[in-house]
């Protein structure tokens, strides 16, 4: 059964940098073609892509928030980390991590979600 | 960068069939895949490559995509599949690659 869950503060302060967990189960992130992505969705609004990381290390971010952040991966601890800097108050949101394989483009499995609020 | 548009709402009344629409310039040579979301909870895949359905997921949802538009169908709409709806594309027509997501839409069974 695969599963994914995601750990992290539930508040920061703006400025502070945001560091986000995901545990993964059921799947091994050093298997071919694994991979995980991070996406978020603000309160009534849409979902938005912010990375990925594959079993081969090779990572991918978007355009628009490349220079705020960084993914990385702990195969031991079956662990995906995201790291966010400069955090603002338009980046609060509830953040999602999800599988993708490789090669397959979209996301079939979901973690149930951390809400993050920015706010002084 | 690539835009998905999508319209705010669909009202159906139980039993009868939502159709949900996903607008992109030229979608129809990208694969399209759908993601319902119910209030609190996480998106759920339910359509992938434009047609195919994940195990569990019922045969009253079906997709297609063609042209400009691709669209998600539902038949015989039942209540609890009011949810919010969200179709997404791998864009590589740029210099960078991304996954892109639609506005969403919302579900509402009458």
């Amino acid at each position: 059964q695969v599963t994914l869950k995601e750990s992290g503060p539930v508040l920061v302060k703006p400025t502070e940098t945001l560091t986000l967990t995901c545990t993964v189960s059921g799947f091994s992130l050093s298997n071919a073609r694994m991979g995980v992505s991070w996406i978020r969705q603000p309160p009534g609004k849409a979902l938005e892509w912010l990375a990925h990381i594959f079993s081969n290390d090779e990572k991918s971010y978007s355009t628009s928030l490349k220079s705020r952040l960084t993914i990385s991966k702990d195969t031991s601890k079956s662990q995906v980390v995201l790291t966010m800097t400069n955090m603002d108050p338009v980046d609060t949101a509830t953040y999602y991590c999800a599988r993708i394989i490789y090669g397959d483009l979209y996301f079939d499995y979901w973690g149930q979600g951390t809400l993050v609020t920015v706010s002084s | 960068s690539y835009v998905l548009t999508q319209p705010p709402s669909v009202s159906v009344a139980p039993g009868k069939t939502a159709r949900i629409t996903c607008g992109g310039n030229n979608i129809g040579s990208k694969s399209v895949h759908w993601y319902q979301q119910k209030p609190g909870q996480a998106p759920v895949l339910v359509i992938y490559y434009d047609s195919d359905r994940p195990s569990g997921i019922p045969e009253r949802f079906s997709g297609s995509n063609s042209g400009n538009t691709a669209t998600l169908t539902i038949s015989r709409v039942e209540a609890g599949d009011e949810a919010d709806y969200y179709c997404q594309v791998w864009d590589s027509s740029s210099d960078h690659s991304s996954y892109v997501f639609g506005t969403g839409t919302k579900v509402t069974v009458l």
